[in-house]
């Protein structure tokens, strides 16, 4: 059964510093994986899509890695900002969209 | 820019009644999801269509049924709401498990 771990929960960081948020998974045999964002009250954005057979994906001050043979992903954050405080939400295609719980990020000004 | 749009970003409902919540997306996906998001527990799929007129139970169907009349649009309903239904209810569209999925801006339902 595919599962799907976040670390960690919650992070509060100054603004300005480069950060990392993890994201494990137990089965490797996935199709893609996927980083959104959720703001308080609001709905999942979308923000970097990884194909299994993709090492990283860059958007911005956004770049996601995938090491499928490890079960790991990391969603890392250059130069971050007071507007990058959301939770952070991974999941990856396996039969259906398996969730992970979420890091809640606070950037402080 | 492609969207899945929900029709209510807030709704109140009263014990008993029957509840539509309707999504509609522009991007010609096959693929149509509905889950709901609570505090500690996460998102959880209660029903996903694969096709029109096509509906497939997800983890945590009671309760609930959807239509899905046209491809653009997935409507969830709850036949008789009740107050363990209040949640934040998510709709997503996507053409297959190989590609991403877009969500829309959630209704936040309260049923009292």
């Amino acid at each position: 059964k595919q599962e799907v771990t976040q670390i960690p929960a919650a992070l509060s960081v100054p603004e300005g510093e480069n950060l990392v948020l993890n994201c494990s998974f137990t089965d490797s045999a996935i199709y893609n994986l996927q980083w959104f964002r959720q703001d308080p009250g609001k709905g999942l954005t979308s923000l970097l899509l990884i194909q299994s057979s993709q090492r990283e994906q860059t958007s911005g001050r956004l770049n996601a890695s995938l090491d499928k043979s490890s079960g790991r992903s990391t969603l890392y954050i250059a130069a971050s900002q007071p507007g990058d405080s959301a939770t952070y939400l991974c999941a990856v295609s396996y039969y259906q969209l398996i969730w992970g719980a979420g890091t809640k990020l606070i950037i402080k000004p | 820019d492609v969207k899945v749009t929900q029709s209510s970003r807030y709704l109140v409902k009263r014990t008993g009644e029957k509840v539509f919540l309707e999504c509609v997306q522009d991007m010609d996906h096959e693929n149509m999801f509905w889950y709901r998001q609570d505090p500690g527990l996460g998102l959880r799929l209660i029903y996903f269509s694969y096709d029109v007129k096509m509906k497939e139970k997800g983890d945590i169907p009671e309760g609930y049924s959807v239509s899905r009349e046209k491809k653009e649009r997935f409507s969830l309903i709850l036949e008789s709401a009740s107050t363990n239904q209040t949640s934040m209810y998510l709709c997503a569209s996507s053409f297959g498990s190989s590609y991403g999925y877009t969500f829309g801006s959630g209704t936040r339902l309260t049923v009292v």
